[in-house]
């Protein structure tokens, strides 16, 4: 079963560009989430989709926006790109099944795309 | 407010050893479930183990068990006969209400075990 895919894996941008980054979740997972991981910050929650729809967002610009398609897979995209947009960012997938009450719903991560801007 | 603290920036353990990882956490919200994961060098997240607020007991998975003290807001994470592959970051994080992918996480203490 194929794990979380991410790419690219590196990337080098300069300020004020833009970056999109792929997330392909594993098959059959409907949600997928977003963190940005700094030194100084930690790992930090972006956003959620499921089924095509923003479920849930973190505390971070405008500048940072995703969409998700039909069959699951999600992009990121910032723009006018910022120094301390120099990060490692994660996205995690999983089932998130209606109704689970459980909370035990599991996310896993891809291996992330780093992303240094000059 | 919703927080994770982890207190042990680094730790060092013999190999063979049993080491325990603190993880303390706030909310006020009755239903959450704390997750460890692990982080070796190459970057992706392991899902180690899972403890819901409402699970009366504690959560073991192989070698990894949590030291789920709910009273005191405590979930340690106990890894028994550390290898050297245990070595990397180990994270403890929170999922609040049911928030689907949204996961509250603590800054990390790095691992190292010794031959």
């Amino acid at each position: 079963k194929a794990g979380v895919t991410q790419t690219p894996r590196y990337l080098i941008k300069t300020r004020g560009q833009q970056v999109t980054l792929s997330c392909s979740p594993i098959s059959g997972h409907r949600s997928v989430s977003w963190y940005q991981q700094t030194p100084g910050q930690g790992l930090q929650f972006l956003f959620e989709y499921f089924s095509e729809t923003q479920r849930n967002k973190g505390n971070f610009p405008g500048r940072f926006s995703g969409r998700q398609f039909s069959n699951s897979r999600s992009e990121m995209n910032v723009s006018t790109l910022e120094l301390g947009d120099s990060a490692l960012y994660l996205c995690a997938s999983s089932i998130r099944l209606a109704g689970d009450s459980t909370g035990a719903n599991v996310l896993t991560f891809g291996a992330g795309s780093r992303l240094t801007v000059l | 407010a919703q927080k994770i603290t982890q207190t042990q920036p680094g730790m060092f353990v013999q190999e063979k050893e049993a080491v325990t990882l603190d993880c303390t956490y706030d909310t006020s919200d009755p239903s959450y479930g704390l997750f460890w994961y692990k982080q070796p060098s190459s970057g992706e997240m392991i899902f180690l183990i899972y403890q819901g607020s409402y699970d009366q007991q504690n959560a073991t998975e192989g070698r990894y068990s949590l030291n789920f003290q709910k009273a005191r807001k405590s979930a340690n994470l106990v890894i028994s006969a550390s290898q050297l592959g245990d070595s990397a970051m180990y994270f403890c994080a929170m999922r609040v209400n049911n928030q689907g992918g949204k996961l509250i996480f603590g800054q990390g203490t790095e691992l190292s075990v010794k031959p």
